[in-house]
């Protein structure tokens, strides 16, 4: 099945350190979204982009739309102890038109 | 405020047993979902509906059935559970069709087969 490249697949910083992590697919989407997964919660929304090449924030997140419409970006900064957890791109749109999500990156902030 | 609400939380089956794992939703959402969650898989969609008696297949829909009597509860049922069934099960609902922004998960069920 179609699936979205996300990397990292895992990372373990110290507290106030600057993360980034990306998404990829071979499809185009026409929105990419963000969400982050709390240890035995589901995922909910952090950002959702809806244009190629848009750059949106919030608080200490920011994403990107890939100009080619085939890739994401996230960036947290000054990550904090609650920023753990595991989070997922995904895109809707491509072959099927469906929501799909990215293979998950896990977050481990040390304070 | 309950959102989208699933039971059991977590659940044992031995190989071949059947059961249902049950989602509810308040939020008047036309649209509901199930997915399972693998390790280094991401969500898979297995079956999904855009509205009571309306079900469709997903991702991975093989040994899983739904049925969609009212617009509240969409119940995913294993048929006779197999171990490639471990794993971790979201119900989700949304207003607009997959749009994303408007899905809701509950908090999920982990359900291991031996």
């Amino acid at each position: 099945g179609q699936q979205l490249n996300q990397s990292p697949q895992s990372m373990f910083i110290q507290e106030g350190e600057d993360v980034s992590m990306n998404c990829t697919s071979s499809s185009i989407f026409n929105t990419w979204l963000w969400y982050k997964q709390d240890p035995g919660e589901g995922p909910v929304l952090l950002i959702a982009l809806y244009k190629a090449g848009e750059l949106t924030s919030n608080g200490r997140l920011t994403a990107q739309f890939g100009i080619t419409r085939k890739d994401s970006f996230l960036n947290i900064s000054a990550s904090i102890p609650s920023d753990v957890g595991i989070y997922f791109c995904a895109g809707l749109g491509g072959a099927t038109n469906k929501l799909i999500f990215g293979t998950g990156t896990l977050l481990a902030v040390q304070p | 405020n309950a959102g989208v609400t699933q039971t059991p939380k977590f659940q044992v089956l031995k190989t071949g047993q059947s059961m249902t794992l049950q989602c509810a939703q308040d939020m008047n959402h036309e649209y509901m979902s199930w997915y399972r969650q693998d390790p280094g898989m991401g969500l898979r969609l297995i079956h999904y509906s855009v509205g009571a008696g309306i079900t469709d297949q997903g991702e991975v829909p093989n040994g899983y059935n739904v049925s969609r009597s009212t617009t509240e509860d969409f119940p995913l049922r294993l048929l006779s559970a197999a171990p490639s069934q471990t794993s971790v099960y979201f119900c989700a609902s949304s207003r607009d069709w997959f749009s994303g922004n408007t899905i809701y998960f509950g908090e999920g069920s982990w359900l291991t087969v031996v």
